[in-house]
């Protein structure tokens, strides 16, 4: 069973609307991450952080911003909210060198 | 951003196959490599993590093995069955930044 939750599941908005990705993990992970996945893509790194108040950007520029201020928790945000915005965000945690990530559900947005 | 190659793309067998796929990765600075099982509505799931050079994992029918000095990582599934049918992703890291690069990942669909 998942340790690691992410809501909304599935999101549909309008263009302009600000949005709040939820992520949350009860396993006391030290490092979080965002992947963006388009449809038949590659998971890329948008974001990660390895703790409190620590957060950078991934591999792939994105417009999300997000933040660390509890060590469980880890939202991101888009402000304005575009169609090219359309598509899966997953999140995950790890700890410890080996890194294995455990992974939430998945947010898939859709920008109308 | 890291080159990930996964090979093939997609793979249908009948039950009972066996079958292998391949992940290619910068051997530079090599820390670990990751394999990831993602199933239809589900999270992905890690399977194996490999550190060492000619490490071999196993758990049940589904081996791999890791070559750090060639940049490359063998995945191979005994006896397919239909519930092994799944996206297959391969993560290595370099260095020890710890983020997870992902290839584009082999889809396997098992026909009963």
């Amino acid at each position: 069973e998942a340790d690691i939750y992410q809501t909304p599941r599935y999101l549909v908005i309008g263009t302009g609307k600000k949005i709040t990705l939820e992520c949350s993990q009860t396993m006391g992970h030290d490092k979080m991450y965002w992947y963006q996945q388009d449809p038949g893509m590659e998971l890329h790194l948008i974001h990660y952080s390895y703790g409190v108040n620590s957060t950078e950007k991934g591999d792939l520029s994105s417009e999300s911003t997000v933040s660390r201020i509890r060590t469980e928790h880890f939202p991101l945000t888009l402000e304005s909210a575009r169609p090219s915005h359309t598509s899966q965000y997953l999140c995950a945690s790890s700890v410890g060198g080996a890194n294995v990530l455990t992974f939430g559900a998945g947010s898939r947005l859709t920008v109308l | 951003i890291l080159n990930v190659e996964q090979s093939p793309q997609s793979l249908h067998v009948q039950e009972g196959d066996s079958t292998n796929f391949t992940c290619s990765f910068p051997s530079s600075n090599f820390y670990a490599l990751h394999w990831y099982r993602w199933e239809t509505a589900k999270s992905p799931e890690a399977l194996f993590v490999m550190t060492l050079n000619g490490d071999e994992k196993k758990k049940g029918r589904i081996s791999a093995t890791l070559n750090t000095k060639e940049g490359y990582s063998y995945l191979y599934i005994k006896g397919s069955q239909p519930e092994d049918s799944a996206t297959y992703l391969c993560a290595p890291l370099l260095g020890n930044a710890g983020k997870s690069t992902f290839g584009d990942g082999t889809t396997l669909t098992v026909k009963p």
